[in-house]
């Protein structure tokens, strides 16, 4: 079966402070593909990132970086510098081997940045 | 502009009453998806469909059903018999199987 954790119901940061997200999932698939969306207040979710089980180097777009690693089972998240429009939840999710490969997503983690 | 557009942005049941949401593609993907996202929840999976004239039920399709008749279009109804319908309702798209989800921006339905 498949899993994913977000452990951080909300986070309050202020801005220009950097705060990881943090992502835990299970799978007994050697191949998978984990993501990140972000749900801004108007609802939509926006994709941020695809990386699977093969690729183990972190990535970095701008102020945002991902860390992988597969020995802890982990996909976590790290916003630099944050910003008042990076206030969102954010949602990790864990592609599906059946079901259409539709994606089985964690609870997601609140982000408040504040002034 | 390509993309995924959904209606109504809002939409209120009576009780006993059937509802139809909305969700167009012009993106040519051949995966559509719906999803129902509860509050503090994670998104679930209702129904999907890899191509046309062929969909499937997800983990919660109880009580809501889907057609696929052309490729853009993928509605979603809300039958009297879902007991709990008030959620946000989106609506996902990819290019295939497996590709990357694009979402709409999502039908808030209310019941009155």
């Amino acid at each position: 079966a498949q899993k994913v954790t977000q452990a951080q119901t909300e986070i309050s940061v202020v801005e220009k402070e950097d705060v990881t997200l943090d992502c835990v999932y299970e799978t007994r698939d050697t191949t998978y593909y984990l993501f990140w969306y972000k749900q801004p207040p108007s609802g939509e979710l926006v994709f941020l990132i695809r990386r699977n089980s093969f690729d183990e180097q972190n990535e970095i777009s701008g102020r945002y970086s991902w860390n992988f690693q597969k020995s802890t089972s982990s996909f976590n998240f790290t916003i630099t510098a944050s910003q008042v429009v990076d206030s969102a939840v954010y949602f990790c999710a864990l592609r599906r081997v059946n079901s259409g490969y539709a994606l089985n997503f964690g609870k997601g983690t609140s982000l408040l940045v504040t002034p | 502009d390509g993309g995924i557009t959904q209606s109504p942005k809002y939409l209120f049941r009576k009780e006993g009453q059937n509802v139809t949401l909305s969700c167009e593609q012009n993106l040519n993907h051949d995966a559509m998806y719906w999803y129902r996202q509860d509050p503090g929840q994670g998104l679930r999976l209702i129904y999907y469909s890899q191509i046309v004239n062929d969909f499937q039920k997800g983990d919660i399709a109880e009580g809501y059903s889907v057609s696929r008749e052309k490729k853009e279009s993928f509605p979603l109804t809300v039958t009297s018999a879902q007991k709990n319908p008030t959620a946000f309702y989106l609506c996902a798209s990819s290019m295939g199987a497996g590709e990357t989800q694009y979402f709409g921006p999502g039908t808030r339905l209310l019941v009155l």
